[in-house]
């Protein structure tokens, strides 16, 4: 079965710095698709960045950027100059065979002004 | 945009009652899905829909069923509700990925519905 981990619960991050949210998934596929999702608090689940498993370039949405390791599994989300509208719980998810999508435990970020 | 609407954001109900909750997306896409979100377990899918009036069970799918009579409109049902139900519920839809076939794309998701059972 595929799973998908967060190792971080939380993190916190200075405004205007940088921070790496943590994400592995074990996976026995070679094509598929990983995202990143943000869910502000009492607020819509918005899809951050998006992953397809044949690129090698790793995908980059304006201050978001992942480090898609295929290899190792791993696929971390880098978000540069934090915001304070950036805190939120951020989520991983793998999207399988059979099109369903399993989600990681997620990974609450704060922002310190 | 996409757009997915839910018929409530906070609802209410006793235990044994009958519940519906009810999605809509706006852009035509084939998929429909239904997912309970609950602290510390993050998302779990209970049903989903690949074209009207088919669907798929997910991980938890005991206590729920579903209906999709037409593309845009996708419904939860909980027969008889009980207290282990509270949680929040999150709708989405994705279109057919176009690259691959019988896969699919990008979910995009809906407010929310979070359901109180007492």
């Amino acid at each position: 079965a595929q799973t998908v981990t967060q190792s971080q619960p939380e993190m916190s991050v200075q405004e205007a710095e940088t921070v790496t949210l943590s994400c592995t998934y074990d996976t026995s596929e070679s094509d598929y698709y990983l995202f990143w999702y943000k869910q502000p608090p009492s607020r819509q689940m918005i899809l951050v960045i998006r992953q397809e498993a044949y690129k090698q370039q790793n995908a980059t949405e304006n201050r978001f950027s992942v480090n898609f390791q295929k290899a190792a599994k791993s696929f971390s989300l880098k978000i540069s100059d934090s915001q304070l509208g950036d805190a939120a719980m951020y989520f991983c998810a793998y999207l399988r065979a059979g099109n369903m999508l399993t989600f990681g435990g997620g990974t609450r970020l704060m922002v310190k002004p | 945009d996409v757009k997915v609407t839910q018929s409530s954001r906070y609802l209410v109900k006793r235990t044994g009652e009958k519940v519906f909750l009810e999605c809509v997306q706006d852009m035509d896409h084939e998929n429909m899905f239904w997912y309970r979100q609950d602290p510390g377990l993050g998302l779990r899918l209970i049903y989903f829909s690949y074209d009207v009036k088919m669907k798929e069970k997910g991980d938890i799918p005991e206590g729920y069923s579903v209906s999709r009579e037409k593309k845009e409109r996708f419904s939860l049902i909980l027969e008889s509700a009980s207290t282990n139900q509270t949680s929040m519920y999150l709708c989405a839809s994705s279109p057919r990925d176009s690259g691959r076939a019988g896969r699919t794309d990008t979910q995009y998701f809906g407010p929310g519905t979070r359901l109180t059972v007492l």
